[in-house]
């Protein structure tokens, strides 16, 4: 079965520090991996994916994820935040040879402090 | 963007009234997908279409049911609304021929009396 756990439910920084947010994932089989955003009031947007290529993935707006198998974690970073960063964040699993469902974590809110 | 559309956005029912929901997508994607989200729960996924006529359930399935009849209409049904499927809905596209991300329509909010 595949899950994905985020360890924090609320993440608060001031503006211009880095941003961490922890993602631990659980795979029978090779996973992928996505950050999704979602503004206050918006639908979901992709940040970044990881499919088996590089284990450092670069996204959107300067975030970035490293893939970590021996820690089975996918941990959301960026080295300064911008209030615009304000939003909910959603580490995502897939396995596709088990029916290509996806499989979200319960989110993250990210509050930037002025 | 996939070029989804949910329709309703906002709808407002009574308890015990049908309801359905409507996701059309412009991609010729294969799979789609219902997912509602609720505060604490992220997002939970209802029911999942891998083809014309080809549905699962998800984890939530209880209480609604789907279908698809085209490749680019996925129809979620209530029989029965109740209060505790008060949620945003959305639907989302993925497709294992191209880079098989999710994308997802901009919501649909319903709010069970």
């Amino acid at each position: 079965a595949q899950s994905v756990t985020q360890l924090d439910s609320h993440v608060s920084v001031s503006e211009g520090t880095p941003v961490l947010l922890r993602c631990n994932y659980s795979s029978s089989y090779s996973p992928s991996l996505f950050w999704y955003v979602q503004h206050p009031n918006k639908g979901l947007q992709l940040l970044l994916k990881y499919t088996s290529a590089a284990t450092l993935v670069k996204g959107i707006n300067g975030f970035e994820a490293e893939f970590k198998k021996s820690e089975t974690s996918f941990h959301l970073t960026k080295p300064s935040a911008h209030m615009s960063d304000a939003a909910e964040y959603f580490c995502v699993v897939t396995v596709t040879n088990t029916g290509n469902q996806f499989y979200f974590g319960t989110g993250t809110s990210l509050t930037v402090i002025p | 963007d996939a070029g989804i559309t949910q329709s309703p956005r906002h709808k407002v029912t009574e308890t015990g009234t049908p309801v359905t929901l409507r996701c059309h997508q412009t991609e010729n994607h294969r799979y789609m997908y219902w997912y509602r989200q609720d505060p604490g729960h992220g997002l939970r996924l209802i029911h999942y279409s891998y083809g014309v006529k080809d549905t699962d359930k998800g984890e939530v399935s209880d209480g609604y049911s789907v279908s698809r009849s085209k490749t680019e209409d996925f129809l979620l049904t209530l029989e029965s609304a109740t209060s505790s499927q008060t949620s945003v809905y959305f639907c989302a596209t993925a497709s294992l021929a191209g880079a098989n991300v999710l994308t997802f329509g901009a919501g649909s909010r319903l709010t069970v009396l």
